[in-house]
């Protein structure tokens, strides 16, 4: 089992609709959470830390659930921009620095 | 804004070149981190530091070694490149206060 899972993809979607990547983390040692966004043939990009209350960017919403190991995103009004792809990541506390990133969902947005 | 610097968008080498991939952070951040990311195989961990002189091998690092003589910058060097490390280069510094890793553009190698 992946330590970091998250839903294969691709997401095909129309402008405005409303979409919601899941993803689950094997290690309860698991210390802090995020989601980056990568554009096509470019670096991965910080779009926003989770923290356990739940955090809103925006359009953006992420989720984090410790007791069932699972983070979420939410995008709402989803734009052409959007279209990415979407890592989940998450950073173990082991008494040493371990960052462990997911596959990514790829999210395509269509007019 | 961080900046994360890497020495070339592109590169090609043959076959058992030594090849150099600098990476230079302007943030004073302490760590640092060199990826390769494969098409269905994700981000893979090759090396980090967290000190200058320090190095920590990830989950990859066999056929690299890396250097860090200055807290900005962050080399990986492979001593004898093969076709099998045509990859996408990346490398990030994160701070220790909060983890977010910031990412260099990336340096496409294609060793022929």
């Amino acid at each position: 089992r992946k330590e970091v899972e998250q839903d294969p993809g691709p997401f095909n979607v129309p402008e405005g609709a409303t979409v919601a990547f899941n993803c689950t983390y094997s290690n309860s040692a698991s210390q802090s959470f995020f989601w980056y966004r990568q554009d096509c043939r470019k670096e991965p990009k910080l779009l926003m830390s989770v923290y356990s209350s739940g955090n809103e960017d925006g359009r953006f919403t992420a989720q984090l659930n410790r007791a069932s190991q699972y983070i979420s995103l939410l995008i709402r009004d989803s734009k052409l921009s959007d279209s990415a792809t979407y890592l989940c990541v998450v950073n173990l506390n082991t008494g040493g620095f371990k960052t462990i990133f997911g596959a990514g969902t790829r999210l395509f947005v269509k007019a | 804004d961080v900046k994360v610097t890497q020495s070339s968008r592109y590169l090609v080498k043959r076959t058992g070149e030594k090849v150099f991939l600098e990476c230079v952070q302007d943030m004073d951040h302490e760590n640092m981190f060199w990826y390769r990311q494969d098409p269905g195989l994700g981000l893979r961990l090759i090396y980090f530091s967290y000190d200058v002189k320090m190095k920590e091998k990830g989950d990859i690092p066999e056929g690299y070694s890396v250097s860090r003589e200055k807290k900005e910058r962050f080399s990986l060097i492979l001593e004898s490149a093969s076709t099998n490390q045509t990859s996408m280069y990346l490398c990030a510094s994160t701070p220790w206060t909060t983890y977010e890793q910031y990412f260099g553009p990336g340096t496409r190698l294609t060793v022929t």
